[in-house]
């Protein structure tokens, strides 16, 4: 079965560090993609990982084990506008559904003063 | 500018009516999607186009229809068959299929 597991719900500190897990399980693997929504409006593409390691970004870093079947996405120096959901999805690459991505439920991330 | 646009922002359904999203995208992409949102829960692919006059059922095409006459539209119809269409719907288009997927604004469908 396909399941990618992320937790509900997290709350930082303004100017903090804060991790988001996700984990999954997928019958194939060909990338893992970290967005960000906030309330009401579209998902904006935040990063990319189809190897090992760390990948960074300004303020947002992704690391992805394939091994462990695992993700996070780190944001660094937190500020109010990083309120929103952050979605994990996996991009599939099984038979006919190849190269469809799969989402987890979404983190919604409250950063408070 | 280049981008993908949804409309109408808000769409209201009546029992038995057929509703069509519009979906555009002037960025060039040949892979355009349709995603649904519901509190709670993930993302999920109504349909899927790699390419022109080419379409594909994702995990929950039951009640719904697209079509793709034109490579910067892809329309999403709403049909009556659809029993549950409240929701956030989200239209999202990628180069190819292999590529990262940019997002629309997303039309919110309410049934009245």
């Amino acid at each position: 079965g396909q399941n990618i597991d992320q937790p509900t719900e997290m709350t930082a500190t303004e100017g903090a560090i804060v991790q988001i897990n996700c984990t999954y399980q997928t019958s194939g693997f060909n990338g893992l993609f970290w967005y960000q929504q906030h309330a009401g409006e579209a998902p904006t593409f935040l990063s990319y990982n189809v190897l090992d390691g760390l990948e960074e970004k300004g303020r947002f870093s992704s690391f992805l084990s394939r091994s462990k079947g695992y993700s996070y996405l780190l944001l660094k120096e937190l500020q109010m506008k990083d309120s929103a959901s952050y979605l994990c999805a996996v991009r599939d690459q099984d038979g006919g559904s190849q190269g469809n991505l799969i989402f987890g439920k979404g983190t919604k991330l409250s950063v408070k003063p | 500018d280049g981008g993908i646009t949804q409309s109408p922002k808000y769409l209201f359904r009546k029992e038995g009516q057929n509703v069509t999203l519009s979906c555009e995208q002037n960025l060039n992409h040949d892979a355009m999607y349709w995603y649904r949102q519901d509190p709670g829960q993930g993302l999920r692919l109504i349909y899927y186009s790699q390419i022109v006059n080419d379409f594909q059922k994702g995990d929950i095409a039951e009640g719904y229809s697209v079509s793709r006459e034109k490579k910067e539209s892809f329309p999403l119809t709403v049909t009556s068959a659809q029993k549950n269409p409240t929701a956030f719907y989200l239209c999202a288009s990628s180069p190819t299929r292999q590529e990262t997927q940019y997002f629309g604004p997303g039309t919110r469908l309410l049934v009245l």
